[in-house]
């Protein structure tokens, strides 16, 4: 079974934009770690957020947020008034204590903001 | 500054000829692993490290060798690489061995390797 789904392959948004980008995510352990990355053009992966299974709260970064919610096994991502910049694909991943120490990533969700 | 660095960046080889990607760390990362990205699937593991001299496999290691010799180094190795495995590969380092999944992964830029 797939641990990790981003059931949006591509999305397109016009500038400033919210946009909301999917992540569930699949695991029998009570102790797991998420992630959100991105990877812009240029191929490079850069961390954006992480949040253990304990901590719930939503977070707010500048542009950024995240919904953090068990019950429905999901941390969305929302990029609040989208820009040039933010066109990448991003990635949803999951850390939990089966197997081996493995990062399982989602397959990814390509942004694209027209200007 | 802190980073992972990767070497070559592109490559392109053909078939059944040895090549080494170089990874190194320099914050003293106890935790190395290697990654191939391909569309569609997003990044799979292919070997990992908790330590000098301790390696295991990942999701999809046939093909690959690697070494732990250093800590600061993590060499993937293809011995006879094959066109099945032209990727982008990320080598990542994270502090603590007693779990990546307790520090962040830091990634390297990539290596965009085709094989003929």
């Amino acid at each position: 079974a797939q641990k990790v789904t981003q059931a949006q392959t591509e999305i397109s948004v016009v500038e400033k934009e919210d946009v909301t980008l999917d992540c569930v995510y699949e695991t029998r352990d009570t102790t797991y770690y998420l992630f959100w990355y991105k990877q812009p053009p240029s191929g490079e992966l850069v961390f954006l957020i992480r949040r253990n299974s304990f901590d719930e709260q939503n977070e707010i970064s500048g542009r950024y947020s995240w919904n953090f919610q068990k019950s429905t096994s999901s941390f969305n991502f929302t990029i609040t008034a989208s820009q040039v910049v933010d066109s990448a694909v991003y990635f949803c991943a999951l850390y939990d204590q089966t197997g081996a120490n493995n990062l399982f990533f989602g397959t990814g969700t390509r942004l694209t903001v027209i200007p | 500054e802190a980073q992972v660095t990767q070497n070559p960046r592109y490559l392109i080889t053909v078939t059944g000829k040895k090549l080494t990607v170089t990874c190194s760390q320099n914050m003293n990362h106890e935790y190395m692993s290697w990654y191939r990205q391909d569309p569609g699937l997003g990044l799979r593991q292919i070997y990992y490290s908790m330590n000098v001299e301790v390696t295991d496999k990942g999701d999809v290691p046939e093909g690959y060798k690697v070494s732990r010799k250093e800590k600061r180094n993590f060499p993937l190795i293809l011995e006879s690489p094959s066109p099945n495995q032209t990727s982008l590969y990320f080598c990542a380092s994270s502090r603590s061995s007693g779990g990546a999944w307790t520090d962040t992964q830091y990634f390297g830029p990539g290596t965009r390797l085709t094989v003929l």
